[in-house]
């Protein structure tokens, strides 16, 4: 299957700080990219949809300027949660799709924010 | 808009016991379902998919789903689980097209010897 990327697996950072995190398709090109937020022992939380060259959208309660999403080339999408809080550790996970009749979905490895 | 329903946060089993984990949905419009399955620390696998045609769809590693339109559900089923079986299993379901997918709360086979 198609292969998604995600960088850094884990991140510690101060409260405060900005964190990038990158998601990269490796072996397709990908128009769309989806952002997700797990917390501990709970679903998958859609934040946003990023799309090739042009504004993310993002879902119901997701703070926009909070968390900056790119997605500047057909096969890197990046997050950016800027001036982290504590409340924003959390596993985030990117998916993207393959763009075949059937359009499935392939995760990255997640990335484990820790802000102290 | 789509739900999806896992009411089993956590099924254990004994190695080489059926297993059943339960998902059932809701949603006005055709859906594709799917059954992924999460590793600790991991991000998530495709193990199955449900799009058209036969109901009932099965994976490489034994496992299988059965699609049941009129119960809203796409129950996942193993005849005999493994050990390495034990992760974090979720349901999810989109509009047919692929837009957004909708996830389950997941449930957790813990599968001991």
């Amino acid at each position: 299957g198609a292969v998604v990327s995600q960088h850094p697996s884990r991140v510690i950072c101060k409260s405060g700080t900005s964190v990038k995190i990158e998601c990269r398709s490796l072996d397709f090109q990908a128009t769309t990219m989806f952002w997700y937020r797990q917390f501990p022992k709970k679903s998958l939380m859609l934040m946003a949809t990023s799309n090739e060259g042009s504004k993310a959208t993002y879902e119901q309660g997701v703070e926009k300027d909070k968390f900056l999403i790119n997605h500047a080339s057909l096969t890197l999408s990046t997050l950016t949660v800027t001036s982290a809080h504590p409340e924003d550790s959390s596993f985030y996970i990117c998916s993207a799709r393959v763009p075949t009749n059937t359009g499935e979905l392939f995760f990255g490895e997640g990335s484990r924010l820790t802000v102290l | 808009a789509q739900s999806v329903t896992q009411l089993d946060s956590q099924v254990p089993v004994f190695e080489e016991a059926p297993v059943e984990l339960r998902c059932n949905y809701s949603s006005s419009v055709s859906v594709y379902l799917f059954w992924y399955v999460q590793y600790p620390n991991q991000g998530l696998q495709l193990l199955l998919k449900y799009l058209s045609g036969s109901t009932l769809v099965e994976s490489i590693n034994g496992f299988e789903a059965e699609f049941n339109k009129s119960q809203t559900s796409f129950h996942l089923r193993k005849p005999s689980v493994h050990i390495s079986d034990t992760a974090e299993y979720f349901c999810a379901v989109s509009q047919t097209g692929f837009q957004k997918l909708v996830f389950g709360t997941g449930t957790r086979l813990l599968v001991s010897p």
